[in-house]
């Protein structure tokens, strides 16, 4: 049953300290998507890959977060430093192209106290 | 800018009675679009996808999309208590680096 795998599924931090999320997309998709969910906000994108490149950032603070895809079975985002406001949910999600549905992994839960 | 616009709710059904969740579109463009249904604590499932103009049924579900009037509905007969969740319509892109553009989601709730 291939589905989008992600780790960690819960993470509490200290303000201030570094955090990686990680995700395996469905096999064989070229599409990587990572969202942060609140109950505010809905879902709000933050980084999209098409063939391991970035597309679209802009949804992202640039000054503390980062999303890269090292390899096509491997995607991360990193908030360095992180800060009580980026507790959220985040998930990771893969599609097989541009016009077709995504599949959500089952999110990170990260809470930053 | 694509925009896909949804009645947040929340919108609370009787068991059994037909649930109703429409989303609006501004692309004229949009050929295709997504149902997802989310429950508390949970991501985003796909339950459904509609490509043409018209009805598509799976099951209890009736998905409707009405390309002259931009809008998609998604029909819930015979509404369960399990259906209570949060539902977001997605239009995929049309072109270049577009990505899938999800509305806010409604929030539905069957009442037994």
């Amino acid at each position: 049953d291939a589905r989008v795998t992600q780790t960690p599924r819960h993470k509490v931090t200290e303000m201030g300290q570094e955090v990686t999320m990680r995700c395996q997309p469905i096999l064989g998709h070229n599409t990587v998507f990572w969202y942060r969910q609140t109950m505010m906000q809905g879902l709000e994108l933050l980084a999209y890959f098409r063939n391991r490149a970035p597309l679209d950032d802009s949804g992202m603070p640039k000054d503390r977060f980062s999303a890269e895809m090292p390899d096509a079975t491997l995607a991360t985002l990193k908030i360095q430093p992180s800060e009580p406001r980026d507790s959220a949910v985040y998930f990771c999600a893969s599609g097989p192209g541009d016009s077709d549905a995504i599949y959500f992994g089952e999110g990170s839960w990260l809470t930053v106290v | 800018q694509k925009e896909v616009e949804q009645n947040s709710g929340p919108l609370s059904v009787p068991e059994g009675a037909i649930a109703s969740l429409n989303c609006t579109y501004s692309d004229r463009g949009s050929q295709s679009f997504f149902w997802y249904r989310q429950y508390s604590g949970k991501s985003p499932e796909l339950i459904m996808f509609i490509y043409s103009n018209g009805d598509k049924e799976d099951g209890r579900f009736t998905a409707q999309l009405n390309k002259a009037s931009q809008y998609v509905s998604l029909l819930i007969r015979d509404s369960q208590p399990s259906d209570s969740a949060t539902y977001l319509c997605a239009a995929p892109p049309n072109f270049g680096n577009e990505k899938l553009t999800f509305g806010t989601g409604t929030r539905l709730t069957i009442i037994p």
